[in-house]
């Protein structure tokens, strides 16, 4: 049974980069087999899908965010990250990461609120 | 690309069924059968519903089914329980590697 739990900072200043870490257990990101994907809820808003990675690291990303956005996966420690750079308050939200397939994303991690203010 | 449009809200009393829509365009659900459906508590991981448009994942109730009709999917709730008050969310395959979400819809159970 895959878990994921997100972690980093829960406040960032804008302009700054928001860094975040998905530690992933009961499954390999190295085995290839899976998409892991990064997902934020903005307060009062929807869902909205970041990107996703592989465990060989190919990533595609949102086009809306993909100029400011970065993702990398660490098999050796079995997690993936996000950077997100130029954060403005737009970018306060819950992030969830998730491991996908074309079909579906399954298991959700909790997520992490991260706040945007100095 | 433009979020799938969600009622923000709907509701119904125990026992009773509801419908939550979903609809989005010809170049995301309209064609594909790549739609999904999350529940989410807040404060908890958000769990798949429905995936390919109709399919449960095992083990899940059959209180839950999923549909779609051209441009708009559905997922439909029987025998509402309390437990079923949440935020549900839709998803489709967008084409060129990328997944789009709706805007969610609150459930209440009167």
């Amino acid at each position: 049974q895959a878990q994921l739990q997100e972690s980093g900072p829960g406040l960032v200043k804008p302009s700054q980069t928001l860094s975040l870490t998905c530690a992933v257990s009961g499954d390999s990101i190295a085995s290839g087999g899976y998409s892991w994907n990064w997902i934020r809820l903005p307060a009062g808003k929807g869902l909205e899908w970041i990107g996703r990675i592989y465990g060989r690291g190919t990533a595609n990303y949102n086009p809306s965010l993909e100029s400011r956005v970065t993702m990398s996966v660490d098999t050796s420690k079995n997690q993936l990250s996000l950077e997100l750079r130029s954060v403005t308050a737009a970018d306060t939200a819950i992030y969830f990461c998730a491991r996908g397939t074309s079909r579906w994303f399954d298991p959700w991690g909790q997520g992490i609120l991260v706040t945007v203010s100095s | 690309q433009s979020a799938l449009t969600q009622p923000a809200s709907v509701s119904g009393s125990p026992g009773q069924s509801i419908t939550i829509s979903c609809t989005g365009t010809s170049s995301d659900v309209g064609n594909y059968d790549l739609v999904s459906w999350y529940q989410h508590h807040p404060g908890k991981a958000p769990k798949l519903m429905i995936y390919e448009a109709n399919k449960r994942p095992s083990g899940l109730s059959d209180r839950f089914s999923g549909s779609k009709s051209g441009n708009t999917a559905s997922l439909t709730i029987s025998g509402l329980q309390a437990e079923d008050e949440a935020d549900y969310y839709c998803c489709s395959y967008g084409g060129s590697a990328t997944w789009l979400f709706g805007g969610g819809t609150k459930l209440t159970v009167l």
